[in-house]
């Protein structure tokens, strides 16, 4: 099993939609979470982090589900800009992060 | 949140070899990260850079091909050493700022390398 798990996608959705995306991770000692959004050609930028059950930033809240050990991520509203691809981030309680192969989201007009 | 600099931001070379990626912070950070990214494929490891001693490197990667300098808490560089065309990829660098657990990794812009 890996150790970070996302669907790749690719969610194509329409504008004003709502979109979730889940990530799975498999060591159940992890600190801390986090959502990066990775445009093409371009280095992740942080989009959320999650440290305890929750976090919400506008349009976009991302939930923490210890007991099942997924994370998700809901964008509300899917502006065209929203299109990226959203890297899940996992800090299991050492200096390193372990990266989910990110879910594509493309948004339709 | 910090600042990362990195250069060249791509490059073409031929196989055989030999290319330096530098990365400047605009503060001190006690651990820089390099990482790949093949097409297609989510963030790789490489390596662990830290002062004052020899970098740590993640399975699968070794020192020889990819030496790494860390001369002080603001600055490292990667190597990547007898290039082919496997190596063609985005070389990431990055450092982390926070507290404990709630640090956050903030990333270079990357170098985009192609093996000729």
């Amino acid at each position: 099993r890996k150790e970070v798990e996302q669907d790749p996608g690719p969610f194509n959705v329409p504008e004003g939609a709502t979109v979730a995306f889940n990530c799975t991770y498999s060591n159940s000692a992890s600190q801390s979470f986090f959502w990066y959004r990775q445009d093409c050609r371009k280095e992740p930028k942080l989009l959320m982090s999650v440290y305890s059950s929750g976090n919400e930033d506008g349009r976009f809240t991302a939930q923490l589900n210890r007991a099942s050990q997924y994370i998700s991520l809901l964008i509300r509203d899917s502006k065209l800009s929203d299109s990226a691809t959203y890297l899940c981030v996992v800090n299991p309680g050492t200096y390193k992060y372990i990266f989910g192969t990110g879910t594509r989201l493309k948004v339709l007009a | 949140s910090a600042v990362i600099s990195q250069k060249p931001s791509r490059d073409i070379c031929q196989r055989g070899t030999s290319l330096t990626i530098q990365c400047q912070v605009d503060s001190q950070v006690t651990m820089m990260f390099w990482y790949r990214q093949q097409p297609g494929q989510s963030l790789t490891l490489i390596a662990t850079a830290n002062q004052g001693s020899e970098a740590t490197y993640e399975s699968g990667f070794v020192i020889d091909k990819f030496p790494i300098s860390r001369p002080n808490l603001t600055f490292s560089t990667l190597t990547v050493s007898n290039m082919s065309p496997e190596d063609s990829s985005i070389y990431l660098c990055s450092v982390t700022q926070g507290i404990l657990a709630k640090n956050i990794q903030y990333f270079g812009a990357g170098t985009r390398l192609s093996v000729l």
